[in-house]
């Protein structure tokens, strides 16, 4: 099993619309999370962190369910903007701190659609 | 946010010739620094970790003599792909941690497109 998974997509979403979408980590005892998006050819960017039950950022809210060790993206009232890909990132925990060695999903790709 | 420079941002070259990439910090020190591929539609991949001042940790699979790396500077980091052949060709994009941040985050640098011919 894959350390964080992802679904692939695309999710297809029209404009204004919410779109979700999780990632699964394989181990329970990880505590930060964290969404990064990037664009195609681009670097990554961090979206939002997650360190509790969850955070909201405006559009963006990302909620943690440790049971069921996944985090969630949500994003509403979609821009056209916000077509991307959406990565999954969980810091390893052979470092002691949260920025340490981060672990990539493969990434969720979202097209927003006019 | 901190700034991440990378040079050069792309690069074609010849198979068995070997290629330097430059990873910058540009308005913050970083001790440390990391080096990533990306294979298209694929995750990134830590390569290694960049310490300033002493040697890369390699992760599990990635030759270190085939990617060497040098940190000579709290602000430089540069990654030569030696003897570069076509399975190279990857986006490889490095990362800065902000020593003295609150949180320490990693920005990333724009990245560099190898192609080997």
């Amino acid at each position: 099993r894959k350390e964080v998974e992802q679904d692939p997509g695309p999710f297809n979403v029209p404009e204004g619309a919410t779109v979700a979408f999780n990632c699964t980590y394989s181990n329970s005892a990880s505590q930060s999370f964290f969404w990064y998006r990037q664009d195609c050819r681009k670097e990554p960017k961090l979206l939002m962190s997650v360190y509790s039950s969850g955070n909201e950022d405006g559009r963006f809210t990302a909620q943690l369910n440790r049971a069921s060790q996944y985090i969630s993206l949500l994003i509403r009232d979609s821009k056209l903007s916000d077509s991307a890909t959406y990565l999954c990132v969980v810091p390893s925990l052979m470092t002691t701190d949260s920025w340490g060695k981060l672990q990539f999903g493969a990434g969720t790709q979202v097209v927003v659609t006019p | 946010g901190a700034v991440v420079s990378q040079h050069p941002s792309r690069v074609i070259c010849k198979s068995g010739t070997s290629v330097k990439i430059e990873c910058r910090s540009l308005d913050f020190q970083a001790t440390t620094m990391f080096w990533y591929r990306q294979f298209p539609k694929k995750s990134l991949m830590l390569m290694a970790t960049s310490n300033e001042g002493s040697k890369a940790t390699y992760e599990q699979g990635v030759e270190k003599d085939k990617f060497l790396i040098n940190h000579a500077s709290l602000t430089l980091s540069t990654l030569t792909v030696t003897s570069a052949h076509p399975e190279d060709s990857s986006f490889y994009i490095c990362s800065a941690r902000d020593s003295w941040g609150s949180p320490p985050e990693q920005f990333f640098g724009p990245g560099t497109r190898l192609t080997v011919l």
